[in-house]
């Protein structure tokens, strides 16, 4: 049973210049967030996607933005990359169980020069 | 306001001792969930143990356990007889609501080292 898959793994970015990121979810999975985290710091939430729409948005600029396809699997893109857009993004799926346990995959280390 | 603190930015311990990881919350809710992840260094954050604000007894998984104390608003993680795999981040995070979208909110995390 494969887990959450990301990719790239690492990536190196110059500043102005879009990525995207992407990510599938667990088997029988139909909910994915992204989080970003930088150096020393916990998970800070971005988006969530479910029935391939954004759920819910967490306080990040509309340079970040989002899909999900029908297979559940899905991107994060960033535009005009700052200095500070280099961190791990860290994408999560979930089934919706009463718990809500976060199945992360392991991520994708951006660095923006 | 932080949802989620904690204060111990590292701990060392050492092989087959018991060590607590501490972490306070703060919600208004009087339905949440509480979590604990460990992220190695490879990135993965790895699920450990939840704890429900309605359940009576403390969670346990393991060698980890979870003490509750609801009045004080902490949620501290047990790890018994620590191993060298151990060392590692761990987080603490609490998601407000049942049910819903499941958005939990991470703490800045404690960096754990266990050494022989």
């Amino acid at each position: 049973d494969a887990g959450v898959t990301q990719s790239p793994t690492h990536l190196i970015k110059t500043r102005g210049q879009q990525v995207t990121l992407r990510c599938s979810p667990k088997s029988g999975h139909d909910t994915v967030s992204w989080y970003q985290q930088a150096l020393g710091q916990g998970p800070q939430f971005i988006f969530q996607y479910y029935e391939e729409e954004e759920r819910q948005r967490g306080n990040f600029p509309d340079r970040f933005s989002g899909h999900q396809f029908p297979n559940y699997s899905s991107e994060l893109n960033v535009n005009a990359l700052l200095l500070g857009d280099s961190a791990l993004y860290l994408c999560a799926s979930i089934y919706q169980t009463d718990t809500g346990e976060l199945f992360f995959g392991e991520g994708s280390r951006l660095t923006v020069l | 306001a932080q949802k989620i603190t904690q204060t111990q930015p590292g701990m060392f311990v050492q092989e087959k001792e018991a060590v607590t990881l501490d972490c306070t919350y703060d919600t208004s809710d009087p339905s949440y969930g509480l979590f604990w992840y460990k992220q190695p260094s490879s990135g993965e954050m790895i699920f450990l143990i939840y704890q429900g604000s309605y359940d009576q007894q403390n969670a346990t998984e393991g060698r980890y356990s979870l003490n509750f104390q609801k009045a004080r608003k902490s949620a501290n993680l047990v790890i018994s007889a620590s191993q060298l795999g151990d060392s590692a981040m761990y987080f603490c995070a609490m998601r407000e609501g049942m049910g819903g979208s499941y958005i939990p909110t991470f703490g800045r995390g404690t960096s754990l080292i266990v050494h022989p």
